[in-house]
């Protein structure tokens, strides 16, 4: 799993709470990621951060929100507006998210089981 | 629209023989497509890539895969399978604007001793 650290490795939410997802990274890359995987649909991006300060949608934002005050760390809120937030949750960076990001594979963490209560 | 298609949910292979994990994408101009295994509640480790150059990409634990453009296919293949080598595999191609990776659904590979 490299250096990526993700916390905690099982999460319980009661409905209506928001919770947090923790990622922490000390390979010094620059682009950072979150997917979503489910049981036989592979994994979804939620969001990416190609820069510190800077982030973007991916295929499934709604419901969740980031941020990347640090370049070490993109932690994922998961809000109530998700209606169906119980999944494995995995955070992945890779050295470039511009153009020469091409050519890099990303790097995962050992990911955060969330479960609905 | 890229994508990225696994055929097969299951592959099914006893110990010794070879094996080949199937993967065919869909992008426009040049390619860049991965592989990773996944164990039970786990990240995902990197096996291999393919940018440029030679068809036979060569990667870690033994695996290799073949890239064929005018199938448009990035086959994962091991000449001889472990027991030890039973997880999930993923097969992606990264997006167009370089931004990400779009995955496949996934393939479970199951080997019997």
């Amino acid at each position: 799993d490299g250096g990526i650290t993700q916390s905690p490795k099982y999460l319980f939410r009661k409905e209506g709470q928001n919770v947090t997802l923790s990622c922490e990274q000390n390979l010094n890359h620059d682009a950072m990621y979150w997917y979503r995987q489910d049981p036989g649909q592979g994994l979804r991006l939620i969001y990416y951060s190609q820069i510190v300060n800077d982030f973007q949608k991916g295929d499934i934002a709604e419901g969740y929100s980031v941020s990347r005050e640090k370049k070490e760390s993109f932690p994922l809120t998961v809000t109530s507006a998700q209606k169906n937030p119980t999944a494995f949750y995995l955070c992945a960076s890779s050295p470039s998210g511009t153009s020469g990001g091409f050519y890099n594979e990303q790097f995962f963490g050992p990911g955060t089981r969330l479960t609905v209560l | 629209a890229q994508s990225v298609a696994q055929p097969e949910d299951q592959v099914n292979v006893a110990e010794g023989n070879p094996l080949t994990v199937k993967c065919t994408y869909s992008v426009s101009g040049n390619p860049y497509l991965f592989w990773y295994v996944q164990y039970p509640n786990r990240g995902l480790q990197f096996l291999l890539k393919y940018i440029t150059g030679d068809n036979l990409v060569k990667g870690s634990y033994g695996f290799e895969a073949e890239f064929n453009k005018s199938q448009t296919s990035f086959h994962l293949k091991k000449p001889s399978a472990l027991v030890s080598d039973s997880a999930l595999y993923f097969c992606a191609v990264r997006n167009q604007a370089g931004t990400a990776l779009i995955f496949g659904k996934g393939t479970t590979l199951s080997v019997s001793s």
